[in-house]
């Protein structure tokens, strides 16, 4: 298994309250990802990064941010939480394995559950 | 369009007795195929991964799925469930030339004692 790390695992805050979700990885990998699955639906991706300074918007629009500044850590923040961002949000990361990036192997975090009061 | 369709949500079978899981998918390129399973209150775990190698895909915990081209298909079977093996599965593919990720809806799996 990767070891790949976030926290908090779980957390119940305030509307209006400002939240950052933490995710490390030690593997040295390029590539991260953050996911966000709905309790009995599919993951969607919110936010991916090439690398350090790279971070792009994934295929759900999301009012999260994400920032790049080691290559080990993904962050990603909520300014202004509300019920609405409820929700699991997995942290992932690519390996680069052999072959062409299409065939990378993802790993994923333990993912952390946030609830919005 | 590029897709992945799991075609049952649901699958129950009883202890000692063969899982099937199926997966569907349709491209005009080279996929690269991936099953993951997820606990309960956990992240998603990579079971096994069809990268053009061999067809037939041996994974963890006595996992296997055989990727069939003429069907576009990745099916996930074990022989004889166990008790633990219920979870979450999600089909997940990945295109040539699109690197991220596409998921199935999932597949719960349930196991009768």
């Amino acid at each position: 298994e990767a070891d790949i790390y976030q926290t908090p695992r779980y957390l119940v805050i305030g509307t209006g309250k400002k939240i950052t979700l933490e995710c490390s990885q030690t593997m040295g990998h390029d590539k991260m990802y953050w996911y966000q699955q709905d309790p009995g639906m599919e993951l969607h991706l919110i936010h991916y990064s090439y690398g350090v300074n790279s971070t792009e918007k994934g295929d759900l629009s999301s009012e999260s941010t994400v920032s790049r500044i080691r290559t080990e850590h993904f962050p990603l923040t909520l300014e202004s939480a509300r019920p609405s961002h409820t929700s699991q949000y997995l942290c992932a990361s690519s390996a680069r394995d052999r072959g062409p990036r299409y065939q990378d192997t993802i790993y994923f975090g333990e993912g952390s559950w946030l609830t919005v009061v | 369009a590029q897709s992945v369709t799991q075609l049952d949500s649901h699958v129950s079978v009883s202890e000692g007795t063969p899982v099937l899981l199926r997966c569907n998918y349709s491209s005009s390129y080279s996929p690269s195929l991936f099953w993951y399973v997820q606990h309960p209150n956990k992240g998603l775990q990579l079971l096994l991964k069809y990268t053009s190698a061999a067809t037939l895909v041996k994974g963890i915990n006595g996992f296997e799925a055989e990727f069939k081209k003429s069907e576009t298909s990745f099916h996930l079977t074990k022989p004889s469930a166990h008790m633990s093996d219920a979870a979450e599965y999600f089909c997940v593919v990945r295109f040539f030339g699109n690197e991220k990720l596409t998921f199935g809806t999932g597949t719960r799996l349930t196991i009768i004692p």
